[in-house]
């Protein structure tokens, strides 16, 4: 099956700096790949997503890179602020198959 | 829309009791997901629905744990016997089958 590793962890940013998160796959077959916030005390919530066909997406101060060949992808978030204080998941999943594999989570924190 | 619902938010019971977990889908979503949250092993699926029917239940940890789907706006997660090492927070999702999955608030379920 797929396998999803994510790092960093945790990551703590200063208030306006770039956070960048960064997750490899191991299924070339997997063309889906979303990103998910999750506050405390709720479910996941997407963010964004890409899919094979694109390199790279953005909206607003969020952005993903998708790398297939070396099968990792990555998430950007630009000027951060305090509410962008999360866990974020990235996830992989086929586009017939509805299965996402989930990475272990990054616990991001924004300094003010 | 209201989202997906679950019910109980939180659930308390002893080790050897039946524990049932609901969700609401979103209406007119064919896909239907349970997953389990814990620190040690992350999301993980355990099974999912479409239009009712069970397609991969792979994820499901044992014979204790049974879901059900009698119609489009209603899924059971069943445990019985539950056991400590299943406390957890359990999240139900649902899909269109175009990519987003849109997750619950989740139920936390520990067992004594």
């Amino acid at each position: 099956g797929e396998n999803v590793e994510q790092h960093p962890s945790t990551l703590s940013v200063q208030e306006g700096d770039s956070a960048v998160i960064k997750c490899t796959y191991s299924d070339s077959a997997s063309n889906y790949f979303p990103w998910y916030k999750q506050e405390l005390g709720k479910g996941p919530q997407l963010i964004i997503d890409i899919r094979s066909n694109v390199g790279e997406k953005k909206d607003q101060r969020i952005a993903v890179t998708l790398n297939k060949t070396a099968k990792h992808f990555s998430l950007h978030i630009t000027e951060t602020q305090p509410e962008d204080s999360a866990v974020y998941f990235c996830a992989a999943g086929g586009l017939y198959d509805y299965k996402l594999s989930f990475g272990a989570g990054t616990t991001v924190t924004v300094r003010a | 829309d209201a989202g997906v619902i679950q019910s109980p938010r939180h659930e308390v019971t002893e080790m050897g009791q039946e524990v049932t977990l609901r969700c609401k889908p979103i209406s007119g979503h064919d896909y239907l997901f349970w997953y389990r949250q814990t620190m040690m092993r992350g999301l993980e699926l355990l099974i999912y629905f479409n239009n009712n029917v069970p397609i991969d239940d792979s994820g499901m940890p044992e014979d204790r744990f049974s879901a059900k789907m009698p119609n489009a706006s209603f899924s059971t997660l069943k445990i019985q016997p539950s056991e400590p090492r299943d406390s957890a927070v359990y999240f139900c999702a649902s899909s269109s089958g175009a990519g987003e999955q849109f997750f619950g608030p989740g139920t936390r379920l520990t067992v004594l």
